[in-house]
């Protein structure tokens, strides 16, 4: 896995706004793709997921963005909440089946009420 | 149903000594993984289980490090003589049968461990 200093990026939003969290994947022959959240002393929770014959998925609020041509992941929020506040992590599965992941750089998304 | 449950949530102990993780995979769940978060940083991959067998070890920093799985259920990740730079947040994630397809991997809360 990728490491990062102990700084995360940081992404600031005011409550009611939309979010949208970015993610560079490594690995061309990934097929594969997860969006995680983890809020402060638990374990990554998943959200969404998309698989690489998509470009689009929406679930509840979020819509996640897959551009494979430059090897680009995004995470939409919709009508961002407090309880939307953690670090978000994309996750990159570059081998077919039940198999590690390679997780991004995590981003902290922080929300203004 | 359950999720991931992992024991204990922390552990404190004296840099030398051996420690030992467990993880409850959500049933039914075949494929079980170990990885491994430091302050601040994303997740390192430890190692895998398909069923009872380890096909990737390759994360496991030292050989100071062994993880086994019997019954196809709960895992244990031992770390002996452990060090100072061993203090990380060991999360271990479960996931159902995929075939030639992905399936998500579902996170435990992790074990959180202080070496003195």
């Amino acid at each position: 896995g990728e490491s990062v200093g102990l700084h995360l990026p940081t992404l600031s939003v005011q409550e009611g706004d939309n979010s949208i969290i970015n993610c560079a994947y490594s690995n061309s022959a990934s097929d594969y793709f997860i969006w995680y959240k983890q809020e402060s002393g638990k374990g990554p929770q998943f959200i969404i997921d998309i698989r690489s014959n998509m470009d689009k998925r929406q679930g509840q609020r979020v819509t996640v963005l897959l551009n494979k041509t430059v090897k680009h992941l995004s995470l939409q929020i919709a009508a961002t909440q407090p309880g939307d506040s953690a670090v978000y992590f994309c996750a990159e599965n570059p081998l077919s089946g039940n198999t590690p992941l390679v997780f991004g750089k995590g981003t902290r998304l922080s929300v203004i009420a | 149903g359950a999720g991931v449950s992992q024991s204990p949530s922390n552990k404190v102990t004296e840099k030398g000594k051996d420690v030992e993780l467990r993880c409850d995979p959500i049933s039914g769940h075949t494929a079980l993984y170990w990885y491994r978060q430091s302050l601040g940083q994303g997740l390192e991959f430890l190692i895998y289980f398909q069923g009872n067998s380890a096909p990737d070890k390759s994360g496991l920093p030292s050989d100071r490090f062994s993880a086994e799985r019997t019954g196809g259920s709960v895992s244990t990740l031992t770390i002996q003589r452990t060090q100072q730079e061993d203090s990380a947040v060991y999360l271990c994630a479960s996931s159902p049968p995929a075939g030639n397809s992905n399936q998500p991997q579902h996170f435990g809360d992790g074990t959180r461990l202080s070496i003195l």
